[in-house]
């Protein structure tokens, strides 16, 4: 699977628009884009996923540059809930195929 | 989403003990399960990956006998850890995935061994 570089944490204040960058510069063709989240003590949660164009759903809205060696996780209006370490993960879309986790950004949602 | 149970939420047990972690998936049928460990502070590490009617694929430096992997059917995997030590306290933490393209996690178990 493709590496990928995501800054340590950030900042968001509440209410704004939360974005979360990640660079994925040697994802192959056939590899997607996914990204989850922790809450502290939980299980990951899967959020969003895309190959090459942005995708959008309930909860986040994905946007994939066009040469697709970098993404932006975008959550439309952060909320307190929304503080957890958040993965970005380049994986090719089968389901035997392993997720493996770097060590992602953690958002702090500010009030 | 998908929904995957994971039981005990969380285990107290004595140095020495072995702990059965059960894994299930409840409204789909899991033809792969991943099993990882995450210490304080640190990212999920993968231990292992089990198919259902396999033996369980483990990661470098994962003793294979002292975490046990059983994936006996498509909605229920169970990972025991033998012959517990103070080190092997930490956050366990399945995944599952039918043929199709997420995987979803279940809530983890926060295993103490004293």
């Amino acid at each position: 699977d493709a590496k990928t570089t995501q800054p340590t944490s950030m900042d968001c204040a509440e209410g704004r628009a939360a974005n979360l960058p990640c660079n994925h510069s040697t994802i192959s063709g056939n590899e997607y884009v996914y990204w989850y989240r922790q809450i502290h003590s939980q299980g990951p949660q899967y959020i969003i996923h895309g190959l090459k164009n942005n995708e959008t759903n309930e909860m986040a809205s994905l946007i994939i540059t066009e040469d697709r060696k970098s993404s932006t996780l975008i959550l439309p209006h952060a909320t307190l809930r929304d503080t957890a370490v958040y993965y970005c993960i380049v994986r090719v879309a089968r389901g035997y195929q392993k997720v493996t986790f770097g060590t992602g950004t953690k958002l702090q949602v500010i009030p | 989403g998908a929904v995957v149970s994971q039981h005990p939420s969380w285990v107290i047990c004595k140095s020495g003990t072995s702990v059965k972690i059960e894994c299930r998936s409840l409204d789909f049928q899991a033809t792969t399960m991943f099993w990882y460990r995450q210490f304080p502070k640190q990212s999920l590490m993968l231990m292992a990956t089990s198919n259902e009617g396999s033996k369980a694929t483990y990661e470098q430096g994962v003793e294979k006998d002292k975490f046990l992997i059983n994936h006996a059917s498509l909605t229920l995997s169970t990972l025991t850890v033998t012959s517990a030590h103070p080190e092997d306290s930490s956050f366990y933490i399945c995944s599952a995935t039918e043929a199709g393209t997420e995987a979803f996690f279940g809530q983890g178990t926060r295993l103490t061994v004293v």
